[in-house]
């Protein structure tokens, strides 16, 4: 089975662009999640979803962050506009659980770059 | 309140050598789960173990053991004869039943293994 697939695997950018990082979740898999990685603040949940519907966001920065999850098998995270310091690797993980007992299955990440 | 603590910011050993890794844990939850994670320099999250909280055996894979005490509320991990290969960011994780699936990370050791 593929595994969670990201895309890009690296973006580079210019502050105030429009960035939409996409996810596709393990078939079957009823939880997605986006995390973000940075050196300072380590890995942080920013918003998770069960059965496609947003479950808690609040690990959303704020509002120039948006997250949508129109079926089972894709996902968004939209930074509009992006700045610097929204600089970091971006994953996507799955799970399949109702209790938290679900390991989370990682992408490879997206390697975002705000100049 | 949910938190991981990882105290361990950077090893460094001596391929052969031995090493364990902390990783301590809070929870209010009676039922829970604790993961390890790996993050080669590559980038990808990788899973290695699932406990939860009604089995206090420790688990052996390989040159990879783990010994969970809920008494300590630890949950640390050995690895024997270290390789090179064994040079990643290690992550401790948690989830609890009842906290609605979220994942609460440590702020990872990273390991190096000096050939």
């Amino acid at each position: 089975d593929a595994g969670v697939i990201q895309s890009p695997r690296h973006e580079v950018t210019e502050m105030g662009q429009e960035v939409t990082l996409r996810c596709k979740p393990i078939s079957g898999h009823d939880y997605l999640f986006w995390y973000r990685q940075t050196m300072m603040r380590g890995l942080e949940l920013l918003i998770y979803f069960n059965n496609n519907v947003p479950i808690d966001d609040s690990g959303m920065p704020e509002d120039r962050f948006s997250a949508k999850m129109p079926n089972a098998s894709f996902s968004t995270l939209k930074i509009q506009p992006s700045e610097p310091r929204d600089s970091a690797v971006y994953f996507c993980a799955s799970s399949l659980s109702s209790s938290g007992s679900g390991e989370l299955f990682f992408g490879e990440g997206s390697r975002l770059t705000v100049l | 309140a949910q938190k991981v603590t990882q105290a361990q910011t950077e090893i460094s050993v001596v391929e052969k050598e031995d090493v364990t890794l902390d990783c301590v844990y809070e929870t209010r939850d009676t039922t829970y789960y604790l993961f390890w994670y790996k993050q080669p320099p590559s980038g990808e999250l990788v899973f290695l173990i699932r406990r939860n909280s009604f089995d206090e055996q420790n688990e052996i894979s390989g040159r990879y053991s783990w010994n969970f005490q809920k008494s300590t509320s630890s949950f640390n991990f050995t690895i024997t004869a270290s390789q090179v290969v064994d040079s990643a960011v290690y992550f401790c994780a948690l989830s609890g039943r009842y906290t609605g699936n979220q994942f609460y990370f440590g702020t990872g050791t990273s390991l190096t293994v000096i050939p």
